[in-house]
């Protein structure tokens, strides 16, 4: 089946400095969606990626999406104890299924 | 309060048992799924249901099985073919499968077998 690539699979960082996540697939994607999961918790969404080259910022995220469609990262400005957990990206690669793959995820733990 | 629900949140069994995990949402979605996660593993999709009374398998269904009576309900049977049935379940709902909207997700269900 579809598989997507994210890296790393973990970071740790001190509170301040700045966290990238990437995920990347061999095909083009109909869209990709990042959630959150706080340790202990369940998957929350984030936001959607749709449209080639799509940026989308929320406070001190900003997620784009490639210019093939093909990858996508998340990227977080002065991290703060709050940005822990895991990232993982969803995939969906379109047809008739409509099913997401989820990448393993990154596993963000910060240093206060 | 709208959502989707799992019960329970902690489930032991013996070895050999089936056992089932409970899914409802009030969310009047018409897509259900349940997801597996391990250690590093990331969610790994068991089955999906795009519609009531039809599913389809997912990328690790041996072993599991479900029903889709209810829009509301998508209930997880593990039975005793699942050779390593300790982990988290994870069940999801979003509006409809082909729209690619986002997917909520339930607590989760951590099973134990011993």
């Amino acid at each position: 089946g579809q598989q997507v690539m994210q890296i790393p699979q973990y970071q740790h960082v001190q509170e301040g400095e700045d966290f990238t996540t990437y995920c990347n697939s061999s095909t083009t994607l109909s869209n990709i969606q990042w959630y959150k999961q706080r340790p202990g918790g369940h998957p929350v969404f984030l936001i959607q990626l749709v449209k080639s080259g799509e940026v989308k910022k929320q406070k001190r995220l900003t997620f784009q999406f490639g210019e093939a469609k093909k990858n996508s990262s998340l990227h977080i400005t002065a991290t703060q104890t709050t940005d822990v957990g895991t990232y993982f990206c969803a995939a969906n690669y379109g047809g008739s299924q409509g099913n997401l793959i989820f990448g393993k995820g990154t596993k963000l733990s910060v240093k206060p | 309060d709208g959502g989707i629900t799992q019960s329970p949140k902690y489930l032991f069994r013996k070895e050999g048992q089936n056992v089932t995990l409970s899914c409802e949402q009030n969310l009047n979605h018409d897509a259900m799924y349940w997801y597996r996660q391990d250690p590093g593993q990331g969610l790994r999709l068991i089955y999906y249901s795009q519609i009531v009374n039809d599913f389809q398998k997912g990328d690790i269904a041996e072993g599991y099985s479900v029903s889709r009576e209810k829009k509301e309900s998508f209930p997880l049977t593990v039975t005793s073919a699942q050779k390593n049935p300790t982990a988290f379940y994870l069940c999801a709902s979003s509006i409809q499968a082909l729209m690619n909207t986002e997917a909520f997700f339930g607590q989760g269900t951590r099973l134990t077998v011993v």
